[in-house]
């Protein structure tokens, strides 16, 4: 099953903050963040690989909660470069060695001046 | 990090017809994945790409239609067999970095147009 993301799109104006929430119905290992811009690839922001884990990458930061399966992204003081489609990506427990990404619904975000 | 060229970049395909994509990665890399993800959606693991070996297919894709080949630890190619408008896609190569923390260098992505 595919990994539930809130909200399905945002618009801020710059400066502002956001917070995207990833969800998964499966016990996680790992929790992965890409964010997509129209016509480009996924580009990797962060993993987080612990439960309660949170880790930080300029103005975006994350947190993992593994008991409730989920990761929440946070975006704060928003730059127009910060557009485009945001993607958590997870790994659980049940697909063996191979490490593979289950990528979720995704997050359109855009900002604004 | 991992520079990985793909192509075609982009194509327009006739139905029934076969396409193969190429993967290209700047350096040896142990696992290699093929994805495709179709306008505005989220991406979808075909399959992982395994050097020597048969490709592991994901619930819902199957090796007739979809051939990989991985002859090396820096080279695969997916082959999109017997088309339809269906299959028009973006496909994208994407590596694990080793080095890193795990995570995913994707490729620029291959556009096919089935008509």
């Amino acid at each position: 099953q595919q990994p539930v993301q809130s909200p399905q799109a945002v618009i801020l104006r710059e400066g502002e903050d956001a917070v995207i929430n990833c969800s998964s119905s499966k016990a996680l290992y790992s929790v992965h963040w890409y964010r997509q811009k129209h016509g480009e690839a996924p580009v990797f922001l962060m993993i987080l690989l612990k439960g309660g884990e949170q880790k930080g990458h300029e103005k975006i930061s994350a947190s993992f909660n593994e008991k409730k399966q989920q990761s929440s992204l946070y975006l704060t003081a928003s730059q127009l470069s910060y557009s485009g489609t945001y993607f958590c990506g997870t790994e659980s427990w049940d697909t063996g060695t191979a490490s593979k990404l289950t990528f979720g619904t995704g997050t359109r975000l855009q900002v604004t001046l | 990090s991992a520079v990985i060229s793909q192509k075609p970049s982009r194509d327009i395909c006739q139905r029934g017809t076969s396409l193969t994509i190429q993967c290209q990665v700047d350096s040896q890399v142990t696992m290699m994945f093929w994805y495709r993800q179709q306008p505005g959606q989220s991406l979808t693991l075909i399959a992982t790409a395994n050097q020597g070996s048969e490709a592991t297919y994901e619930s819902g894709f199957v090796i007739d239609k979809f051939p990989i080949s991985r002859p090396n630890l820096t080279f695969s190619t997916l082959t999109v067999s017997n088309m339809s408008p269906e299959d028009s896609s973006i496909y994208l190569c994407s590596v694990e970095w080793s080095q890193g923390a795990g995570e995913l260098f994707f490729g620029e992505g291959s556009r096919l147009t089935v008509l």
